[in-house]
């Protein structure tokens, strides 16, 4: 089993839609989390950081499932520019290294 | 303004002939990570630094080796590519160590191996 899980999509959704994007994680010992986001050929850049009182960050929703072990991301009201891989990242707060999913494709059809 | 810079932005290589990528910050920051990122498959950390301490993951093939002379520069020493390397590989810094410290990210190297 993987440490970090994500479906990899791709997810064709109609612009103005709103979808949810699920992350599992193995390690119950887990301590921090991030949704980063990756365009094609660039790299990964820090979307929004998720904590357990789930957090808003304009159209984005994060939340946190400790119990359940997974994160999740929403995104309302998609755009065009929403197109992208969304790469959900675990890690120990002692340890520096993130853990990632392999990250889930978004492709947002006009 | 860039804080990580990565040169070249694309690196095209004969099998077996050493290449080296380059990385720098302008941000100052403590730890720099070296990431190999394959087509649609997570970034795989090959090595970081924490000031001078050089940490190796157990799995990063001995043909991959790291220098960093200062604060602000870090390389990526390929020894011999194979075509198996062929990959992006990418810089990323953190003021300190820790999981709960953000990691920025170089715009990364795109290598091709003939």
């Amino acid at each position: 089993r993987k440490e970090v899980e994500q479906d990899p999509g791709p997810f064709n959704v109609p612009e103005g839609a709103t979808v949810a994007f699920n992350c599992t994680y193995s390690n119950s010992a887990s301590q921090s989390f991030f949704w980063y986001r990756q365009d094609c050929r660039k790299e990964p850049k820090l979307l929004m950081s998720v904590y357990s009182s789930g957090n808003e960050d304009g159209r984005f929703t994060a939340q946190l499932n400790r119990a359940s072990q997974y994160i999740s991301l929403l995104i309302r009201d998609s755009k065009l520019s929403d197109s992208a891989t969304y790469l959900c990242v675990v890690t120990m707060d002692s340890n520096y290294q993130l853990i990632w999913g392999a990250g889930t494709k978004l492709i947002i059809k006009p | 303004d860039a804080m990580v810079i990565q040169n070249p932005r694309y690196q095209v290589t004969q099998f077996g002939k050493p290449v080296t990528l380059s990385c720098s910050q302008t941000l100052n920051h403590n730890v720099m990570y070296w990431y190999q990122q394959k087509s649609s498959q997570a970034p795989k950390l090959l090595f970081h630094y924490y000031d001078k301490d050089f940490n190796n993951e157990a799995d990063t093939p001995d043909n991959f080796q790291s220098r960093r002379p200062n604060t602000s520069f870090c390389f990526l020493d390929i020894r011999s590519p194979g075509l198996g390397d062929a990959a992006m590989y990418l810089c990323a810094t953190s003021r300190v160590g820790g999981g709960r410290e953000t990691q920025y990210f170089g715009p990364g190297t795109r290598l091709l191996v003939l």
